[in-house]
């Protein structure tokens, strides 16, 4: 079964700096990887999808790559502004399962 | 084109009542996944259709619980009987054939008195 882990659990930081979450997974048979952001209370919300044969995918200030050798995956969040605070979920595989997620908090 | 549509949106219910939740994926999506999220456990995959056939529900938490998807168009999770423990956001997301995207519903707060 895949194993997904998000590395960090949470992160602060102040606004404006350059950041980066991870997403590590066992299985590099993921078949796509998305990344989506929930707000608290909230549902989920698409950022990007990274389909199996694709190396990255960027939308406005985001970018997601992915490296299925090393087993991992990477968002790329630039400028990050306080309206970026939630929590950051990754899902793959061909049974979509989710991490645990990374809670980020933007300090204005 | 419409998003994934759950019912009921929130549901109060006693220990012991049977709970029906309701799920209708994207038209055109051939897979359809229930998901349970909790504070402590984070959006624990339940179960997963692809083309109206049950695949894994291997995280189905015990025989409380079932899951049917009559159709292309319909699936429910049912939970018979409740138990405060049940508390939840029960989430429902289909799948896109063709890119693998998947797409979610806006989600069930169950609360299990």
């Amino acid at each position: 079964k895949q194993e997904v882990t998000q590395i960090p659990a949470a992160l602060s930081v102040p606004e404006g700096e350059n950041l980066v979450l991870n997403c590590s997974f066992t299985d590099s048979a993921i078949y796509n990887l998305q990344w989506f952001r929930q707000d608290p209370g909230k549902g989920l919300t698409s950022l990007l999808l990274i389909q199996s044969s694709q190396r990255e995918q960027t939308s406005g200030r985001l970018n997601a790559s992915l490296d299925k050798s090393s087993g991992r995956s990477t968002l790329y969040i630039a400028a990050s502004q306080p309206g970026d605070s939630a929590t950051y979920l990754c899902v793959l595989g061909e049974d979509m399962r989710f991490g645990a997620g990374t809670r980020l908090t933007v300090k204005p | 084109d419409a998003g994934v549509i759950q019912s009921p949106r929130h549901e109060v219910t006693e220990m012991g009542q049977e709970v029906t939740l309701r799920c209708k994926p994207i038209s055109g999506h051939n897979s359809l996944f229930w998901y349970r999220q909790t504070m402590m456990r984070g959006l624990e995959l339940l179960i997963y259709f692809n083309n109206n056939v049950p695949i894994d529900d291997s995280g189905m938490p015990e025989d409380r619980f079932s899951a049917k998807m009559p159709n292309a168009s319909f699936s429910t999770l049912k939970i018979q009987p409740s138990e405060p423990r049940d508390s939840a956001v029960y989430f429902c997301a289909s799948r896109k054939r063709e890119t693998g995207e998947l797409f979610f519903g806006e989600g069930s707060r169950l609360t299990v008195l």
